[in-house]
C-alpha cells in the first residue's frame, strides 16, 4: 500500500525566514508521481507541482523549490523568504493509477505553516 | 477562467435528512472526483467518474452515492447523513487519456457540511 508521511504537523516562522516542509513516501510502483498542494484557510486545494519518478532534477519556481531524492524516498519543499500569504496547510501526495481510469491521490496528513510578522 | 465550482459553499442538514452537493467544471476534464476531508485530516477519496464510468473506493460507505449526468456536472448524494459525515467535501477534476498520465487534479473550493 502507498503511504505519504509528513512528520511536521505545524511549523511557525517569522516572515523572510526560509522554511522546508518534509515529505517521505512509500510505494512499490516503479512509475509514480508526486505532488504538492497548498490549502489556504478558504479551503481550496491549489496545485503547486507534479514530479514523476524518473525525473530527479530539483525544481525552482520563484520562492518555491523542491528537492526529490529517490534514494531516501523524499520530496521536500522549501519556501525561501517566507511571507504571511504563505500561511496555509501544505499537502504532499502520491499518485497511483486507479482501476477504472483516473488517478488516485494518497495524501499525507499535511503541514500547517504559520508565517508571522 | 476555467474552473471547478461547488455549490453551496456551506450546507447544514439534519441528522438523517438526505442532502445533495453539486460540482460543475468548465475545464472539460473527463475525470471527476469526490473527496471527504474531516477537520485537520487529509482528503480521502470517496469515488470518481472516468467519463461515465463510476468507480467506488472499497471503504466508501453505501450512504454515499454519486451521479454524473454530463461531462460538466457531478453530484454527491448522502442518503442519511450522520454526525460523523460532517466534513468538507471537495470535488476535483483531471484529464486522463487511455493510458493513465497521472495529471494534476484541479480542486473546487469545497462544501462544508454540518449535520445537526
Amino acid at each position: 500500500a502507498q503511504k505519504v508521511t509528513q512528520a511536521q504537523t505545524e511549523i511557525s516562522v517569522v516572515e523572510k525566514e526560509d522554511v522546508t516542509l518534509d515529505c517521505v513516501y512509500e510505494t512499490r510502483d516503479t512509475t509514480y508521481y508526486l505532488f504538492w498542494y497548498k490549502q489556504p484557510p478558504s479551503g481550496e486545494l491549489v496545485f503547486l507541482i507534479r514530479r514523476n519518478s524518473f525525473d530527479e532534477q530539483n525544481e525552482i519556481s520563484g520562492r518555491y523549490s523542491w528537492n526529490f531524492q529517490k534514494s531516501t524516498s523524499s520530496f521536500n519543499f522549501t519556501i525561501t523568504a517566507s511571507q504571511v500569504v504563505d500561511s496555509a496547510v501544505y499537502f504532499c501526495a502520491l499518485s497511483e493509477a486507479s482501476t477504472g481510469g483516473g488517478n488516485k491521490l494518497t495524501f499525507g496528513t499535511g503541514t500547517q505553516l504559520k508565517v508571522e510578522l | 477562467d476555467a474552473m471547478v465550482i461547488q455549490n453551496p459553499r456551506y450546507q447544514v442538514t439534519q441528522f438523517g435528512k438526505p442532502v445533495t452537493l453539486s460540482c460543475s467544471q468548465t475545464l472539460n476534464h473527463n475525470v471527476m472526483y469526490w473527496y471527504q476531508q474531516k477537520s485537520s485530516q487529509a482528503p480521502k477519496l470517496l469515488f470518481h467518474y472516468y467519463d461515465k464510468d463510476f468507480n467506488n473506493e472499497a471503504d466508501t460507505p453505501d450512504n454515499f452515492q454519486s451521479r454524473r449526468p454530463n461531462t460538466s456536472f457531478c453530484f454527491l448524494d448522502i442518503r442519511s447523513p450522520g454526525l460523523g459525515d460532517a466534513a468538507m467535501y471537495l470535488c476535483a477534476t483531471s484529464r486522463e487519456g487511455f493510458l493513465v498520465s497521472y495529471n494534476e487534479q484541479f480542486f473546487g473550493p469545497g462544501t462544508r457540511l454540518t449535520v445537526l
